[in-house]
């Protein structure tokens, strides 16, 4: 089945800051490469994703990267905030059911 | 939309003691999934369902875990007899299949069995 690695497991960052965040998967047929955000207590929500047949997407301050032959996607957060301290989770999926395998999450620290 | 619901929120409950969580999948969304979340493990696919037919339930623990989904709005986690090692927070989400592969989570079950 699919293996999913995720790194770094914490981030520290500076408040204006960028952090990345970088996933590797094993199955080559997966697709789907969904990214979560999740404060403490709260549920996963979806922030951005992406598509096999796109390289690369952006929504304001986030950015996700695919690289199909490496087999690695990265989350981008530019100008980070402190609000933008969470878990993020990296995910991807091969099947037509949308079977979601995760990694192990990033606890990413924003300081003012 | 509500979103999916889950319910109890929280549960406490005492060792050998079965549990039962619930979950109401959003209307519409034909694929429903289970998972289970710890610090040491992350968030782990218990099973899960389309068209309310169990698909991969691989991810089950042991024997202790069943699920159903008796109707498209409607489905069930329990845990008989639980054990401490059970404690997390349970998960249940859905999505629609063919309509994009968004997933949607709701709030969790936090479980402890003292």
């Amino acid at each position: 089945g699919e293996n999913v690695e995720q790194h770094p497991s914490t981030l520290s960052v500076q408040e204006g800051d960028s952090a990345v965040i970088k996933c590797t998967y094993s199955d080559s047929a997966s697709n789907y490469f969904p990214w979560y955000k999740q404060e403490l207590g709260k549920r996963p929500q979806l922030i951005i994703d992406i598509r096999s047949n796109v390289g690369e997407k952006k929504d304001q301050r986030i950015a996700v990267t695919l690289n199909k032959t490496a087999k690695h996607f990265s989350l981008h957060i530019t100008e980070t905030q402190p609000e933008d301290s969470a878990v993020y989770f990296c995910a991807a999926s091969g099947t037509s059911y949308g079977k979601l395998t995760f990694g192990q999450g990033t606890i990413l620290t924003v300081h003012p | 939309d509500a979103g999916v619901i889950q319910s109890p929120r929280h549960e406490v409950t005492e060792m050998g003691q079965e549990v039962t969580l619930r979950c109401k999948p959003i209307s519409g969304h034909n694929s429903l999934f289970w998972y289970r979340q710890t610090m040491m493990r992350g968030l782990e696919l218990l099973i899960y369902f389309n068209n309310n037919v169990p698909i991969d339930d691989s991810g089950m623990p042991e024997d202790r875990f069943s699920a159903k989904m008796p109707n498209a709005s409607f489905s069930t986690l329990k845990i008989q007899p639980s054990e401490p090692r059970d404690s997390a927070v349970y998960f249940c989400a859905s999505r629609r299949q063919g309509a994009g592969e968004k997933l949607f989570f709701g709030s969790g079950t936090q479980l402890s069995v003292l």
